[in-house]
C-alpha cells in the first residue's frame, strides 16, 4: 500500500460544478498536510495547507480526518481554469522536513 | 528573486552517459530536495539536504548522487544513467520543515535516456 494515495481521475466536471477529492495515508505519525497544484507540464505550487480544523481561501476548502486518516479538497463554482492535477502532501515529524506525495488527481473543467 | 531555478531544461542522454543536474535557489532556504515524477507515480524524492554540507537519501536513491557545497545549490549526479532514469526531475527548497513546510519548486529537467 502506497504511503499517501488519491484517485488519480481524471475528474471531467462542467464549469460552476463542485468536485472533491480525498487523498489517504498511512502513517499515523503524519504531522503536516498539504494540497499542491500542478499545471501541465509545469513544477507544483503550493495551493493552501491543511490545518486540524479545516480551512477554506475563497473557493476552496481543505479538511482533515486524522481518525480515518484521509485530508479532503472541496472546490466549488469550477472554473475552466481550475483545470490541473491536485496533489495531496504529506509531512511525518522528522527533521528532514520531508513530504511524501499522492500520485495526484486530475481535474478538466469544461465549459 | 528568481526563487529556484534549474539547468538544464531538457537533456537526452545514451545509456551510460553521465551528467550533472545543477538546482539553485536565493531565498536562503535550508532545505532541499530533488524529486523524480513519472506517469501516475507521483513525486519520489530521491535525495534531500537539511543544509550546507550536509545530504541523505531518499525513497528511489539507487543510480544517484547529490552533493550540497554551497547553500544555495544542489546537485544531482547520474554517474552512468539507464533509461529507468528517463524522467522529469524536480528540485525543490523550503525555509522550515513540520507544519511551515511550503515547498517552492523549480521549472523542472526533462531527461531521456536512449
Amino acid at each position: 500500500r502506497k504511503e499517501v494515495e488519491q484517485d488519480p481521475g481524471p475528474f471531467n466536471v462542467p464549469e460552476g460544478a463542485t468536485v472533491a477529492f480525498n487523498c489517504t495515508y498511512s502513517n499515523s505519525a503524519s504531522q503536516s498536510f498539504f494540497w499542491y497544484r500542478q499545471d501541465c507540464r509545469k513544477e507544483p505550487k503550493l495551493l493552501m495547507s491543511v490545518y486540524s480544523s479545516g480551512n477554506e481561501d475563497g473557493r476552496f476548502t481543505a479538511q482533515l480526518n486524522r481518525a480515518s486518516q484521509y485530508i479532503s479538497l472541496l472546490i466549488r463554482d469550477s472554473k475552466l481554469s481550475d483545470s490541473a492535477t491536485y496533489l495531496c502532501a504529506v509531512n511525518i515529524a522528522d527533521a528532514g522536513g520531508k513530504l511524501i506525495f499522492g500520485q495526484g488527481t486530475e481535474l478538466s473543467v469544461k465549459p | 528573486n528568481a526563487g529556484v531555478t534549474q539547468t538544464p531544461k531538457f537533456r537526452v542522454l545514451k545509456t551510460g552517459q553521465s551528467m550533472t543536474l545543477l538546482c539553485a535557489q536565493d531565498m536562503n532556504h535550508e532545505y532541499m530536495y530533488w524529486y523524480r515524477q513519472d506517469p501516475g507515480m507521483g513525486l519520489r524524492l530521491i535525495h534531500y539536504s537539511v543544509g550546507e554540507g550536509t545530504t541523505a537519501k531518499g525513497e528511489v536513491p539507487d543510480g544517484y548522487n547529490v552533493s550540497r557545497l554551497k547553500k544555495q545549490n544542489f546537485l544531482l549526479g547520474l554517474e552512468s544513467a539507464a533509461p529507468s532514469q528517463t524522467s522529469v526531475y524536480f528540485c525543490a527548497s523550503s525555509y522550515l520543515p513540520g507544519s511551515n513546510n511550503e515547498q517552492f519548486f523549480g521549472p523542472g529537467t526533462r531527461l531521456t535516456v536512449l
